[in-house]
């Protein structure tokens, strides 16, 4: 499909251990988000990866999350040493994201595509 | 700072009556507007978004919304609700001059009854 694709789309795990979520971009897209939605807090964001661009890492609520960008596709988010609060839905979301010169008005470049999401319990 | 506040997080109407949701925001500069909607177990999908022109967006599934910067506000509507639009609703913010994420309303969830 052409839509951003994240795996797994379950993942059940004990406090403690390390997790990894995976996130796959619609094609041709520079800029890809996470996002966190949980009961308690809602739609939080976590990470942004532009381009080679350094990633935002405002939104990380914790050194114990962590994201990376191979090969500006792919994106990757850990979890180490989780605990129960960070069971919640992990979105991805992906953009074409900005590319040199002034910005577009109206331009498609803004609009964020969401994947389904991985949904995190933690035991 | 900016914040999204959406009045109400459930939302009934009857099938075939208006739906108005609610979102205000805060920015000191004209944000970026979008609405997403998110059916059970599903990502976020786009409805529509403001970014500059028109005021009245339209966007899909019959929705729309405008953009009153007087009001800070971006209320969505649909003239008349289906079963299916049964779902909840998220209004978002973008700031146009510093940084790229979205910030999220609290969502409103929309039921309607037959």
């Amino acid at each position: 499909g052409a839509g951003v694709s994240q795996s797994p789309s379950n993942k059940v795990t004990e406090k403690g251990k390390d997790v990894e979520l995976r996130c796959d971009p619609i094609s041709g897209h520079t800029a890809l988000y996470w996002y966190r939605q949980s009961l308690g807090q809602g739609l939080e964001f976590l990470i942004y990866f532009q381009g080679n661009s350094a990633p935002d890492k405002s939104g990380l609520p914790s050194d114990r999350f962590s994201a990376e960008r191979t090969g500006g596709s792919v994106s990757t988010l850990t979890i180490q040493r989780t605990q129960q609060e960070d069971s919640a839905v992990y979105l991805c979301a992906s953009s074409l994201g900005r590319g040199g010169g002034a910005r577009t008005s109206g331009s498609t470049q803004e609009t964020q595509y969401f994947g389904p999401g991985t949904r995190l319990l933690v035991l | 700072a900016q914040s999204v506040t959406q009045l109400g997080s459930h939302v009934s109407v009857s099938e075939g009556a208006l739906v108005l949701l609610r979102c205000n925001y805060s920015s000191s500069v004209p944000p970026y507007l979008f609405w997403y909607v998110q059916y059970p177990n599903q990502g976020l999908q786009l409805l529509l978004k403001y970014t500059t022109g028109a005021t009245l967006v339209k966007g899909i599934n019959g929705f729309e919304a405008e953009f009153k910067k007087s009001e800070t506000s971006f209320h969505l509507t649909k003239p008349s609700a289906h079963m299916s639009d049964a779902a909840e609703y998220f209004c978002a913010v973008r700031l146009n001059n510093a940084g790229n994420m979205l910030t999220f309303g609290g969502g409103t969830r929309l039921m309607v009854k037959p």
